[in-house]
């Protein structure tokens, strides 16, 4: 059974800073994996989805890799805001189920 | 707007009396599923669906049913919910095939069983 963890459980970093979450998974035979962003007592909002062919992905701000073999991925978020504070979960696909890891709770501090 | 929906957003029960959790999708998409999330243990999926009439266990059904009659429906049913079945539910869609398409939540039901 798929494994899925983030490290870390909690990050809290000042306004501006480029930071980077981490992500593992136990199992390399995987479709895709997704990170997504979830405010307190929210529904997530899908960030960014890699497949498993791909290495990167960049959206605005944000940056996500992948290393299958290692069973790795980072999220990498530049020049944080206030606003980016949220948790960030990744979820990978290995066929029709999905595994989630717990999540990093992010807060940027002004 | 494309969106998934659910209902009811909040919901107080008490244990033993039946309940339905509605999920809807606007996105005519085939694959549809159900999540809890608990403190701790992150999200895990309850039950999901490749398409109308196909439904599958994810890794903690016991307790829950599924249906899927209609492509944009999927309603999760307690039939006899108990108080470690007090989570907060997520209904999810996403597009059939390739590695390319992302899932959409829903909203999140709150759920509490006393």
């Amino acid at each position: 059974k798929q494994e899925v963890t983030q490290i870390p459980a909690a990050l809290s970093v000042p306004e501006g800073e480029n930071l980077v979450l981490n992500c593992s998974f136990t199992d390399s035979a995987i479709y895709n994996l997704q990170w997504f962003r979830q405010d307190p007592g929210k529904g997530l909002t899908s960030l960014l989805l890699i497949q498993s062919s791909q290495r990167e992905q960049t959206s605005g701000r944000l940056n996500a890799s992948l290393d299958k073999s290692s069973g790795r991925s980072t999220l990498y978020i530049a020049a944080s805001q206030p606003g980016d504070s949220a948790t960030y979960l990744c979820a990978v696909r290995p066929g029709n189920q999905f595994y989630f890891g717990t999540g990093t709770s992010l807060t940027v501090i002004p | 707007e494309a969106q998934v929906t659910q209902n009811p957003r909040y919901l107080i029960t008490v244990t033993g009396k039946k309940l339905t959790v509605t999920c809807s999708q606007n996105m005519n998409h085939e694959y549809m599923s159900w999540y809890r999330q608990d403190p701790g243990l992150g999200l895990r999926q309850i039950y999901y669906s490749m398409n109308v009439e196909v439904t599958d266990k994810g890794d903690v059904p016991e307790g829950y049913k599924v249906s899927r009659k209609e492509k944009r429906n999927f309603p999760l049913i307690l039939e006899s919910p108990s108080p470690n079945q007090t989570s907060l539910y997520f209904c999810a869609s996403r597009k059939a095939g390739g590695a390319i398409n992302e899932q959409f939540f829903g909203p999140g039901t709150r759920l509490t069983v006393l």
